[in-house]
């Protein structure tokens, strides 16, 4: 079947613009991630739902950042008034249900690299 | 800050050889998972481990954790050029259900 699938896969934008970026989990997928990496760094964590449950946003740097999820599958990440410091490639995953102690793999999509110019 | 660390952070090796690479985390974990990625791109799950578990093989791969010591290896015998790509592990602790990532291990095989 399809795997997580995001667009745009490349993204340039000027400082101040606002970008949305999209995150298409695998069906039947009730965890979805949201992971930023800047080059040659590890994943920094940024969001996370679980079905119906209220997201823990606890990983967001600031509040020029958010993401919301509908109908339970296709998320979009928002980042606005963008920073140069905002250039990374933005990688979302989905997973089964992820229990307290069950853990399920995680599948990633292709990510989509965020330039801000 | 980062639960999970790989080391070495580079290693280069010739198609053939084995390739050993290790985390190490800080606070107790119920599991542990290492992935791959290639090309700054998305991650691939290569497997899980459990923290009652002590060793998984998977192909190639051979994967052991130590409690005690909070650390976890990975090795890929018999490497392969298109082994060539960044390692992370990932952790998760109790009560948390976001895996915690490492800043990887960038592992080139020379054919």
């Amino acid at each position: 079947g399809a795997g997580v699938s995001q667009s745009p896969s490349n993204k340039v934008t000027e400082k101040g613009k606002d970008v949305e970026l999209r995150c298409d989990p695998i069906s039947g997928h009730t965890a979805l991630y949201w992971y930023r990496q800047s080059l040659g760094q590890g994943l920094e964590f940024l969001i996370y739902f679980q079905g119906n449950s209220a997201p823990d946003k606890s990983g967001l740097p600031s509040d020029r950042f958010s993401a919301e999820r509908t109908g339970g599958s296709v998320s979009t990440l928002t980042i606005q008034r963008t920073q140069q410091e905002d250039s990374a490639v933005y990688l979302c995953a989905s997973s089964l249900i992820a229990g307290e102690w069950v853990t399920y793999e995680q599948y990633f999509g292709p990510g989509t690299r965020l330039t801000v110019t | 800050s980062q639960q999970g660390e790989e080391d070495p952070q580079a290693l280069s090796i010739q198609e053939g050889e084995n390739a050993t690479m290790n985390c190490s985390y800080k606070t107790s974990i119920n599991n542990l998972q290492w992935y791959r990625q290639n090309s700054g791109r998305g991650l691939v799950h290569l497997i899980l481990i459990r923290s009652n578990e002590r060793e998984k093989h998977s192909g190639r791969l051979r994967v052991t954790l130590d409690t005690s010591k909070k650390s976890s290896s990975l090795l890929i015998t018999a490497s392969r050029a298109a082994d060539t790509a960044s390692y992370f592990c990932a952790t998760r602790t109790g009560g948390s259900y976001i895996p915690t990532f490492g800043r990887g291990t960038s592992l080139i095989v020379h054919p």
